[in-house]
């Protein structure tokens, strides 16, 4: 149990153009969803945390405008990079808690994002 | 402000041999506590906490962690390190966000490889 699925995998985008990245619970009602953006080699760095039925909290230094999140089911919550650059290239991960315990996160696989 | 500190990027460990992968941390109030793992390709698992209660925590995959309060440090240690322990390892600590709802901050990883 405790499955959380992401979709794509992976996504090649065009510099300019907006990408969406999905994260589902599969078999559990997610209160709470948490997207991350990961590094080469480096840490999890929190990008936002969303609460079903109401915005996001965005920490310091991620732009809201620019990195949407939706979370407008207890199973789904979305990422959305709008204007990608080349810079926006990297890994997201997406994870949920909810089954009672919050820290008890439960990781999405990963989106490998590339932006030309 | 609240950190965690893993001050080791790689550690090497022989089969069979024990391993410890280290973790300081500075938190106000109680400290919650978590160590996951990364393996190549898959998505982070949850492998223990330390929330209250024995110092000694035991998890999935024979690995367990010491918290010990005076020295800020939670360990995570295996009697016998596997060639498919290897992976990264991250550990984690219960903070506050912007709109006061409980995230976790983590340490950079450190990448354990076991040699046969």
């Amino acid at each position: 149990g405790a499955v959380v699925s992401q979709h794509p995998s992976w996504v090649i985008c065009k510099s300019g153009t907006s990408v969406k990245i999905e994260c589902r619970s599969l078999d559990f009602q997610a209160t709470t969803m948490f997207w991350y953006r990961q590094f080469p080699k480096q840490s999890l760095m929190l990008m936002a945390t969303s609460n079903e039925g109401s915005k996001a909290t965005y920490e310091q230094g991620v732009e809201k405008d620019k990195f949407l999140i939706n979370h407008a089911s207890l199973t789904l919550s979305t990422l959305t990079v709008t204007s990608a650059h080349p810079e926006d290239s990297s890994f997201y991960i997406c994870s949920a808690g909810g089954r009672g315990v919050w820290y008890e996160q439960y990781f999405g696989p990963g989106t490998r994002l590339t932006v030309t | 402000a609240q950190s965690v500190a893993q001050p080791e990027d790689q550690v090497n460990v022989a089969e069979g041999n024990p391993l410890t992968v280290k973790c300081t941390y500075s938190v106000s109030g109680n400290p919650y506590l978590f160590w996951y793992v990364q393996y190549p390709n898959r998505g982070l698992q949850f492998l223990l906490k330390y929330i209250t209660g024995d110092n000694l925590v035991k998890g999935s995959y024979g690995f367990e962690a010491e918290f010990n309060k005076s020295q800020t440090s939670f360990h995570l240690k295996k009697p016998s390190a596997l060639v498919s322990d290897s992976a990264l390892y991250f550990c984690a600590v219960r903070a506050l966000n912007a709109g006061n709802n409980r995230k976790l901050i983590w340490g950079l990883g450190t990448s354990l490889a076991v040699n046969p």
